[in-house]
């Protein structure tokens, strides 16, 4: 199986900061990565796919980019609802393993 | 709009099993594979299969092998999953999500003696 590792776990930042999240595969997988948001007791919500395609909906303040084995989710101008945990995907291969989350958090 | 509907939470003993269902509308759907994600308590996702529901063919995660069955009825448009031989460890959310991208809105299982 490919092991998806997040980093940091958690991160704590204020309002109007610009964040990023770090996705890195255990092999290559191209772009074929994903990141969601959850808020608790929520259904996750999809942002990205193929690693840089925004879905529809989603706010341009969110940007992914990478490709092979390492990848980023970044978040512009933090806004108090975007504090949530956050996923990366990948879906080269079965099973499609997640990562193991990014707590996102209000300084 | 794409609408994914699943079904009521569910309280099971440890051996049973138990179906989950998610009525979809607002697309084809049978253009569309359906995933299965489960989140215990506090914990992260983990991805546990996938349907065609085109065809019928089905994935599943290694882990969950020979204990779960994804199914569909298309004139109905609706997937099924069925675990059995449940654990405690088995108390989660499932979701159903198309092509992961949209979700259903979960449903909560607790396997409790």
């Amino acid at each position: 199986d490919i092991q998806m590792t997040q980093s940091p776990s958690s991160l704590s930042a204020s309002v109007g900061d610009r964040v990023t999240i770090t996705c890195r595969a255990s092999q290559g997988i191209s772009n074929y990565l994903a990141w969601f948001q959850q808020k608790p007791g929520k259904a996750p919500k999809s942002l990205i796919f193929a690693a840089s395609s925004l879905q529809s909906g989603v706010p341009s303040k969110f940007s992914g980019s990478g490709s092979g084995t390492d990848f980023t989710l970044t978040i512009s101008s933090l806004q108090p609802e975007d504090f949530a945990t956050y996923y990366c995907q990948q879906y080269n291969s079965y099973p499609y393993t997640f990562g193991q989350g990014t707590n996102l958090e209000i300084k | 709009q794409v609408q994914l509907v699943q079904s009521g939470a569910e309280v099971k003993k440890p051996g049973a099993s138990v179906k989950v269902s998610c009525k979809a509308s607002g697309y084809t759907f049978t253009n569309h594979y359906m995933h299965w994600v489960r989140q215990a308590p506090g914990q992260g996702l983990e991805w546990m299969g996938i349907i065609n529901p085109g065809g019928g063919r089905t994935t599943y995660a290694q882990k969950f092998q020979g204990r779960i069955t994804m199914t569909r009825d298309t004139s109905t448009s609706t997937v099924y999953m069925e675990v059995s031989s449940l654990r405690s460890d088995d108390t989660a959310v499932y979701y159903c999500a198309r092509d992961g991208a949209d979700w259903g809105q979960g449903t909560l299982v607790i396997v409790s003696a």
